[in-house]
């Protein structure tokens, strides 16, 4: 079945310092992607939409110059924590749909998540 | 509020236990509704989808209400492996690949 990518799984960084989180469809073409954050002990939020070949769509709240999205291509979305803080450690999840997914397709494919700690 | 709500939990039942789940969304347009499962520190995946006649899979069974606005989940027959958080999702009418996440219910199946 299709799969989804995220790289690295972990990271541990110094607060102030920036954070590149890789999401990769391996075997289908992405012209969306989804970004999502998820605390301890909470759901997942989604953060924004990543529509290759143009701007990323931010969900209300989300600091679209704290959290940058690249979608160079068609199987690479990229996610950047700029001056990441210690409030934004947590699980970042991406998830991509095969081209021809509509009305609800159930094929959204998850990455396996990120830990981001910020110290 | 909240475009999708859901009680935590946790609920912690026998093994072979019945055990429902209720979730509530309030767009009355949305469009689909999924049952998510996600075991502890993984990525979610995906349980089952919720049709608008219910849905049956194996013990799993699955029921839309959009006269009041919520889908349900009812696990039969309770296994130790069934412990997990259950998410509801549903897609807002503007978006039909974008997911909106509830805040997962909590389900311990005991010895």
């Amino acid at each position: 079945g299709a799969v989804v990518s995220q790289h690295p799984s972990r990271v541990i960084c110094k607060s102030g310092t920036s954070v590149k989180i890789e999401c990769r469809s391996l075997d289908f073409q992405a012209t969306t992607m989804f970004w999502y954050r998820q605390f301890p002990k909470q759901s997942l939020m989604l953060m924004a939409t990543s529509n290759e070949g143009s701007k990323a769509t931010y969900e209300q709240g989300v600091e679209k110059d704290k959290f940058l999205i690249n979608h160079a291509s068609l199987t690479l979305s990229t996610l950047t924590v700029t001056s990441a803080h210690p409030e934004d450690s947590s699980f970042y999840i991406c998830s991509a749909c095969p081209p021809g997914g509509g009305a609800g397709d159930e094929t959204q494919y998850f990455g396996p998540g990120t830990r981001l700690l910020v110290l | 509020r909240k475009e999708v709500e859901q009680d935590p939990g946790p609920f912690n039942v026998p093994e072979g236990a019945t055990v429902a789940f209720n979730c509530t969304y309030s767009n009355s347009a949305s469009q689909s509704f999924f049952w998510y499962r996600q075991d502890c520190r993984k990525e979610p995946k995906l349980l089952m989808s919720v049709y608008s006649s219910g849905n049956e899979d194996g013990r799993f069974t699955a029921q839309l209400n959009r006269a009041s606005q919520y889908i349900s989940l009812l696990i039969r027959d309770s296994k130790l492996s069934d412990s997990a958080t259950y998410l509801c999702v549903v897609n807002p009418p503007d978006n039909f690949n974008k997911f909106y996440f509830g805040s997962g219910t909590k389900l311990n199946v005991k010895p």
